[in-house]
């Protein structure tokens, strides 16, 4: 069946270093979600990837979706204090399709 | 718009106890969710409805039940309560099953 990991599972940086989360896949993937969430709050989806070698940038965050389509990135330039939080891929699952959220990477950011 | 909308916001049970977790969405999507998030665990789905009139297992729906009352809304019911059900839901709805997920924001439930 389908596997993904996220990795780190945890990041420390100093305020204005730069941050990257990975998503990798077993399997091809149809498309990838991205979400946000903050300490004590919701998710909050942030992106959606679908075609081979996308990228998508939102400010300081870009998002990439692998040649391959079985992995994907999201990486933050320069980090600031509002960027903590705990970043989830969600790949669809494979036999239902509905977006499936792993355990994420909590980004912590250092003033 | 609210969005979605979760009642209450924090309970305390009992080991034992029963309780109907509410949500409700006023974007007139098709799909709910319901999820647990435990500390290091990430999101796991406990159930979902595609589409009004359905209901389906997600990843971890034992001591769970569920009830798409309309399109609107979508309850999750504990029939007896055990510590190992301690942790925050949060529903969520998209439009249709493959969409974008829009969440609540959660009820933190805790068992005693």
């Amino acid at each position: 069946g389908q596997q993904v990991m996220q990795i780190p599972q945890y990041q420390h940086v100093q305020e204005g270093e730069d941050f990257t989360t990975y998503c990798n896949s077993s399997t091809t993937l149809s498309n990838i979600q991205w979400y946000k969430q903050r300490p004590g709050g919701h998710p909050v989806f942030l992106i959606q990837l679908v075609k081979s070698g996308e990228v998508k940038k939102q400010k300081r965050l870009t998002f990439q979706f692998g040649e391959a389509k079985k992995n994907s990135s999201l990486h933050i330039t320069a980090t600031q204090t509002t960027d903590v939080g705990t970043y989830f891929c969600a790949p669809p699952s494979g036999g239902s399709y509905i977006p499936t959220f792993g355990r994420g990477t909590s980004l912590i950011v250092h003033p | 718009n609210a969005g979605v909308t979760q009642t209450p916001k924090f309970q305390v049970l009992k080991t034992g106890q029963s309780m109907t977790l509410q949500c409700a969405q006023d974007m007139n999507h098709n799909s709910m969710y319901w999820y647990r998030q435990d500390p290091g665990m990430g999101l796991r789905l406990i159930y979902y409805s595609a589409s009004e009139g359905t209901t389906d297992k997600g990843e971890v729906p034992n001591g769970y039940n569920v009830s798409r009352l309309n399109k609107r809304e979508f309850s999750l019911r504990l029939e007896s309560a055990a510590p190992s059900q301690t942790s925050v839901y949060f529903c969520a709805s998209s439009e249709a099953y493959k969409d974008t997920q829009y969440f609540g924001p959660g009820t933190r439930l805790t068992v005693l």
